[in-house]
């Protein structure tokens, strides 16, 4: 049962639009959210978090919406660069979970100038 | 260099073998990780390491060894390697227990023959 959900597995957007990417997790115990950002050939790289005690977070072009009641979080990017494109995964993690997180198959974010 | 690095890059091997992949980080932070990526797949947790000396299995530790003498290598060990381990492997560590992000090594990819 796989407990972080990317139901997208790739996205297109044009440059200067907004993209959003979906999440969707099923367990009630994940109390701290991540993403993080993938090129190939690369390891992943944080992106930004959110804490359950939020429903939002900001950073730059980056903002992470929560909505703890539907088990859903989301990556909004405004506007839109093609050095955006990457994989973008989510991770979710338990507090109280030795700092452990689950991660998300990913979403393949392109970015067409 | 400061960070975290994995080695060898890249590792071609025949089945049966038995072959080390090698992790090493220079912020002496507590917890290391290391996951497997499969095509359309996400990061899989093998094994992690909360402290020297303290390891646990993840999602996915079978056909896998791990140890952790000193606090900043955390090498990977496949007794006897099968073509169902060719994957692309990333080490990662993190600092702490209470929320914060992982940081990623670039990976090293393993071909079983």
């Amino acid at each position: 049962d796989q407990q972080v959900k990317q139901n997208s597995p790739s996205l297109s957007v044009q440059e200067g639009r907004i993209s959003i990417l979906n999440c969707d997790y099923t367990n009630s115990m994940f109390d701290y959210f991540l993403w993080y950002k993938k090129y190939p050939a690369e390891g992943p790289t944080f992106l930004i978090s959110i804490s359950s005690i939020k429903d939002k977070n900001e950073d730059g072009r980056f903002t992470v919406f929560l909505n703890k009641s539907a088990k859903h979080l989301s990556l909004h990017i405004v506007p839109s660069q093609p050095g955006d494109s990457a994989v973008y995964f989510c991770a979710a993690s338990a507090l109280t979970n030795a700092g452990k997180s689950t991660f998300g198959d990913g979403t393949t974010l392109t970015v067409k100038p | 260099d400061a960070g975290i690095t994995q080695s060898p890059r890249y590792k071609i091997t025949e089945t049966g073998r038995q072959v080390t992949l090698m992790c090493h980080q220079t912020w002496s932070h507590s917890y290391m990780f290391w996951y497997r990526q499969d095509l359309g797949h996400g990061l899989r947790l093998i094994y992690y390491s909360a402290a020297a000396d303290i390891t646990d299995k993840g999602e996915v530790p079978d056909g896998y060894v791990v140890s952790r003498s000193k606090t900043e290598n955390f090498p990977l060990t496949l007794e006897s390697a099968t073509r169902s381990q060719t994957s692309v492997y990333f080490c990662a560590s993190k600092e702490g227990l209470a929320g914060g992000e992982q940081y990623f090594g670039p990976g090293t990819r393993l071909t079983v023959t």
